[in-house]
């Protein structure tokens, strides 16, 4: 139990374009799923917060208007990288928390973008 | 502000040899999670601690949290391999937005 998936693994996009990432909860509801981006050899950062049905949380620092994120559902939420730049390529992770009596959160597998 | 760190940053070892990795956090939490990130992938959960003085154990991992020190171990017994990884401690803020914190992770490489 406790799978989250996210899509695409891999995605390479031109710079100016936007792309989507999806963050599932594929066996139980997420209310409340976080985003977070890594960089090469470093720790992961703490993007934004999001909770079914309300708008997201951002970190201090975070464009909320380049990274659109929306939790449509209580099993899906999604990030749009807009306008993407170089700057931006990283790994992006998504992660998920809702089971009922448990404190922890579960990762999805990431996504490597490459902005070019 | 809560603020999660570890030492060492990076350790490289021989197989066979025991070793702990620190992880210190500045205000109260009693929840602390251990992962471990291989290159180019996800984080693995290997243990959530829930109260102080909580001790769990997988395998050649052994981890603890002390809430009065706010500190946490995570002990390596006779080293393998396979063990090389990243290892990531996070600290639960507590706070309703449910976030953590991570530290800045210790690159363990454990030579043959």
């Amino acid at each position: 139990g406790a799978v989250v998936s996210q899509h695409p693994s891999r995605v390479i996009c031109k710079s100016g374009t936007s792309v989507k990432i999806e963050c599932r909860s594929l066996d139980f509801q997420a209310t409340t799923m976080f985003w977070y981006r890594q960089f090469p050899k470093q720790s992961l950062m703490l993007m934004a917060t999001s909770n079914e049905g309300s708008k997201a949380t951002y970190e201090q620092g975070v464009e909320k208007d380049k990274f659109l994120i929306n939790h449509a559902s209580l099993t899906l939420s999604t990030l749009t990288v807009t306008s993407a730049h170089p700057e931006d390529s990283s790994f992006y992770i998504c992660s998920a928390r809702g089971l009922v009596g448990s404190h922890e959160q579960y990762f999805g597998p990431g996504t490597r973008l490459t902005v070019t | 502000e809560l603020k999660v760190e570890q030492n060492p940053l990076f350790l490289s070892m021989q197989e066979g040899k025991n070793y702990t990795i620190y992880c210190n956090y500045s205000t109260t939490s009693d929840r602390l999670y251990w992962y471990r990130q291989d290159p180019g992938k996800s984080l693995e959960s290997l243990f959530v601690l829930l109260s102080n003085g909580a001790v769990k154990q997988e395998g050649r991992l052994m981890a603890s949290l002390d809430t009065k020190a706010r500190l946490s171990t995570l002990h390596i017994t006779a080293a393998v391999h396979d063990l090389s990884a990243t290892y990531f401690c996070a600290v639960d803020t507590l706070n309703r937005d449910d976030k953590i914190i991570f530290g800045k992770g210790t690159r363990l490489h454990i030579l043959p």
